[in-house]
């Protein structure tokens, strides 16, 4: 099956600790997005990515750092200097970012949690 | 700058009923626009889309939307709604104005009822 797949499901991070979440796609697709989803508040982009060894800060990448060192493979790190990482993050792909009337592709999110 | 807007936070129908989710959007430039649903715990399901051409689009699960240009609106649509129907749904727009960039409404939670 094609798609998206995050890792892990739900991930508990402590004061100060980076944590990394991981996402693969088997699409093939060039673009690779990182969203961060709060009560209420829609999506918000954190990182996007268009082709290997590029990527963009969106919206809101203050506290996150990516790398796109394989097509398939786009992972985001919370850093410490995130302060409120509590939320549900989204990794998202689409053909191309230049391909604007496609739809994106989601995967199953990671649910972060700061004890 | 472009952005959506989906002025009800929840929509509640009854099972057999038709729905509506409302969506209005301003861009510039001719925009692309989507419909995502949602269920709990769980990533964005693509719906349907407008590209181009006749302004009334279907998609999956029954789902259909009409464009309104003059309106600048694309409402999300069901003629019979399932209980099953009930999740979170959102709507996004990009346009070639903006690097390819897409914006997302705050979402809609639709409540089927029986």
């Amino acid at each position: 099956d094609g798609g998206i797949t995050q890792s892990p499901k739900y991930l508990f991070r402590k004061e100060g600790q980076n944590v990394t979440l991981s996402c693969e796609q088997n699409l093939n697709h060039d673009a690779m997005y990182w969203y961060r989803q709060d009560p209420g508040q829609g999506l918000r982009l954190i990182y996007y990515s268009q082709i290997v060894n590029d990527f963009q800060k969106g919206d809101i990448a203050e506290g996150y750092s990516v790398s796109r060192e394989k097509k398939e493979s786009f992972p985001l790190t919370v850093t410490s200097a995130q302060k409120n990482p509590t939320a549900f993050y989204l990794c998202a792909s689409s053909i191309s970012r230049a391909a604007m009337n496609t739809e994106a592709f989601f995967g199953q999110g990671t649910r972060l949690t700061v004890v | 700058a472009q952005s959506v807007a989906q002025p009800e936070d929840q929509v509640n129908v009854a099972e057999g009923n038709p729905l509506t989710v409302k969506c209005t959007y301003s861009v510039s430039g001719n925009p692309y626009l989507f419909w995502y649903v949602q269920y709990p715990n769980r990533g964005l399901q693509f719906l349907l889309k407008y590209i181009t051409g006749d302004n009334l689009v279907k998609g999956s699960y029954g789902f259909e939307a009409e464009f309104n240009k003059s309106q600048t609106s694309f409402h999300l649509k069901k003629p019979s709604a399932l209980v099953s129907d009930s999740a979170l749904y959102f709507c996004a727009v990009r346009a070639n104005t903006n690097a390819g960039k897409s914006t997302f409404g705050d979402g809609t939670t639709l409540t089927v009822k029986p």
